[in-house]
């Protein structure tokens, strides 16, 4: 069964703190991207990436970074957490076949509380 | 960024009833993607259309291409406990392969 994983399930972590949320897909994916979620706002894309040690920015860069260093893993970077980064964080990869058929998967999610 | 129009954002309907959400975009969309969260879980897809007009079905869950490709609905039908959880309608607007997602909508079973 494919799968996305992503590396905590909850997490709190103290304001200023350097917090690594990490993912790693099993499916060969090229993309991955990390979405935060809050209520009533949906899903908004932080950062993607499209290749290995490629990234690029969402529609909510601001107070994130990413790394890709191996196809497999894809880690979101808070590099200094504030208490309006709590919120719940989504991994995902996808494929594109041709013909614009597409593979999401996502995570079970990562709540991070910043106190 | 461009966000999908979901409506409703929240529906309490009984046990049993038919459920129907939709999602509306001002931008042409190539895919419709429907997706289902489970509470404390990443969404899952459920259903995937590729074509205007196409209308398929996953069980008891129905969902419809616009003939505009600005448009998509999703019908569940005799609703039941596991239902319950958030749905959301996703696709990529026309030469773009990011996908756009709509706010979802709640669903909440009253028993």
């Amino acid at each position: 069964d494919v799968k996305v994983t992503q590396s905590s399930r909850y997490l709190v972590k103290r304001t200023g703190e350097k917090v690594f949320l990490e993912c790693v897909q099993d499916m060969d994916h090229e993309n991955m991207f990390w979405y935060r979620q809050d209520p009533g706002l949906g899903l908004r894309l932080i950062y993607f990436s499209y290749d290995v040690k490629m990234k690029e920015k969402g529609d909510i860069p601001e107070g994130y970074s990413v790394s890709r260093e191996k196809k497999e893993r894809f880690s979101l970077i808070l590099e200094s957490a504030s208490t309006n980064q709590t919120s719940m964080y989504l991994c995902a990869s996808s494929f594109i076949l041709a013909g614009a058929k597409y593979g999401y998967t996502f995570g079970s999610g990562t709540r991070l509380t910043v106190v | 960024g461009q966000q999908l129009n979901q409506s409703p954002q929240s529906m309490f309907i009984q046990e049993g009833e038919d459920v129907s959400m939709n999602c509306t975009s001002s931008s042409i969309f190539n895919t419709w993607l429907w997706y289902k969260q489970d509470p404390g879980e990443g969404p899952v897809l459920l259903i995937a259309l590729y074509k205007a007009g196409e209308l398929t079905s996953n069980g008891r869950l129905t969902a419809q291409f616009g003939i505009t490709r600005k448009d998509s609905f999703l019908n569940i039908s005799a609703s039941i406990p596991s239902d319950v959880g958030i749905y959301f309608c996703a696709g990529p607007p026309v030469s773009n392969y990011q996908l756009i997602w709509g706010a979802g909508t709640k669903l909440i079973i009253k028993p």
